[in-house]
């Protein structure tokens, strides 16, 4: 069965240290999404992909980097970990062939702590 | 802008009792929504979404939400709560490109005995 997956499910990290928060999708799918949920925020869109080479900023991408090099996978990389960066970062995906908008499929999230 | 409001974070059900969980979207054309459950633990998973047509839509789990224009609502329905359907409820909206998703604060739904 096609899957979203992500790696690590749990990280702990220090402060000002690189860390990658990968996400592999077997959909085939077009789109990808990263999200970060917080309480009392609920989720907010980091970054998305609509292709291989292309990316795309949202809601709250400071401090935070993509890249597609393939349909598979979307890795998220934060640049100078920050203690505001500790949350559940959830990556999902979507077909994106419609034209419409398309259900987006999630992984099961990243718990990342900052310390 | 785009915006969606769960005006209840948190709700207490009794088991059997029915339940309505409510979402206010802000979107100048026709929205595209979604409501999605999150159990503890879990990633979000689709319940229903409406695009067009009837503005009752069913979805899983005994699931019904309903599109009313005139008060820019999007409810979620289940006329008896299961234990199993406590949970973290997320309604959505579609950006005005129509590929990424605004979401609410989200719904923490209780169930009791």
């Amino acid at each position: 069965d096609a899957e979203i997956t992500q790696s690590p499910r749990h990280k702990i990290t220090e402060t000002g240290r690189q860390v990658t928060l990968a996400c592999h999708q077997t959909w085939n799918h077009n789109n990808m999404f990263w999200y970060r949920q917080d309480l009392g925020h609920g989720l907010r869109l980091i970054h998305y992909s609509y292709g291989v080479q292309d990316t795309n900023k949202g809601e709250v991408s400071d401090g935070y980097s993509v890249s597609r090099s393939n349909t598979e996978d979307l890795p998220l990389t934060l640049e100078s970990a920050a203690s505001s960066q500790t949350s559940v970062y959830f990556c999902a995906s979507s077909d994106g062939t419609s034209g419409f908008p398309d259900t987006q499929y999630f992984g099961p999230g990243t718990r990342l702590t900052v310390l | 802008a785009q915006s969606v409001t769960q005006p209840d974070i948190h709700i207490t059900v009794s088991e059997g009792a029915s339940l309505e969980l409510r979402c206010n979207y802000s979107y100048g054309a026709t929205p595209y929504l979604f409501w999605y459950v999150q159990s503890p633990g879990q990633g979000l998973q689709l319940l229903l979404k409406y695009f067009s047509g009837d503005t009752l839509v069913q979805g899983i789990k005994g699931f019904e939400a309903e599109f009313k224009r005139s008060q820019s609502s999007f409810n979620l329905r289940k006329p008896s709560v299961h234990w199993s359907d406590a949970a973290e409820y997320f309604c959505a909206v579609a950006n005005q490109a129509g590929t990424a998703l605004i979401f609410g604060k989200g719904t923490t739904l209780s169930v009791s005995s």
